[in-house]
């Protein structure tokens, strides 16, 4: 399988912050990276996919880079409805499993 | 609009099979690019993709369960089916599936169905 190590795994930050979020793969997966946000009870939602394309609907504030091993999902101010609970997922290899990382959760300070 | 929703049992006994069915409208699987997959999350864990089919009946599973899932679709019925055979305690969870599109990530998600397993 291919691992997706994402960091930090639990982040406490507050209104109007600035986030960013890594995840890092074992191996090169181009840009073939989503990022999901999940709320509690709730099903995943799709941000952003090929690592940097922001998936219509979801707010400017949100913005993915990265290429590669490393990524990073970035909240430019961060908004009292972003507190959830982040994933990513490489969509590079069916061979080796369309692995989620462990997830970052982003609560309030 | 998409909506996709999940249906099965809620409680299996270990070694039984457990079947879950995915109900979408919206969109049609018929249409090329486009396939429906299931995603796993046992409590408080992260998310494990479990399997995929798309508009050709092309499948893909995850290597570490692939000898116990199956995946089929019926387009004109609107569903796909997983099933997993000789279930676990440990696949204890909630049993989501989800509409991908080539190249995109997994959008939209059914709301989730859990699954215990217990003797």
């Amino acid at each position: 399988d291919i691992q997706l190590t994402q960091s930090p795994s639990f982040l406490s930050a507050s209104v109007g912050d600035r986030v960013t979020i890594t995840c890092r793969a074992s191996q090169d997966i181009s840009t073939y990276l989503a990022w999901y946000q999940q709320k509690p009870g709730k099903a995943p939602n799709l941000l952003i996919y090929g690592a940097s394309t922001l998936q219509s609907g979801v707010p400017s504030r949100f913005s993915g880079s990265g290429s590669g091993t490393e990524f990073t999902l970035t909240i430019s101010s961060l908004q009292p409805e972003d507190f959830a609970t982040y994933y990513c997922q490489q969509l590079n290899s069916y061979l080796r499993g369309l692995t989620f990382g462990g997830g970052t959760k982003v609560e309030i300070k | 609009q998409i909506t996709l929703k999940e249906s099965g049992p809620t409680l299996v006994k270990p070694t039984q099979t457990l079947t879950l069915t995915c109900t979408f409208s919206g969109f049609s699987l018929s249409t090329s690019g486009v396939g429906v997959g299931w995603i796993r999350q046992p409590p408080g864990k992260p998310l494990e993709w479990l399997a995929l089919i798309y508009w050709d009946d092309d499948k893909r599973y995850s290597p570490s369960l692939n000898s116990r899932l199956t995946i089929t679709k019926d387009t004109s019925k609107n569903q796909v089916v997983l099933t997993m055979t000789n279930m676990d305690p440990v696949d204890t969870g909630t049993y989501y599936c989800a509409r991908r599109v080539v190249f995109k990530g997994f959008d939209p998600w059914g709301q989730g169905t859990l699954v215990t397993v217990s003797s």
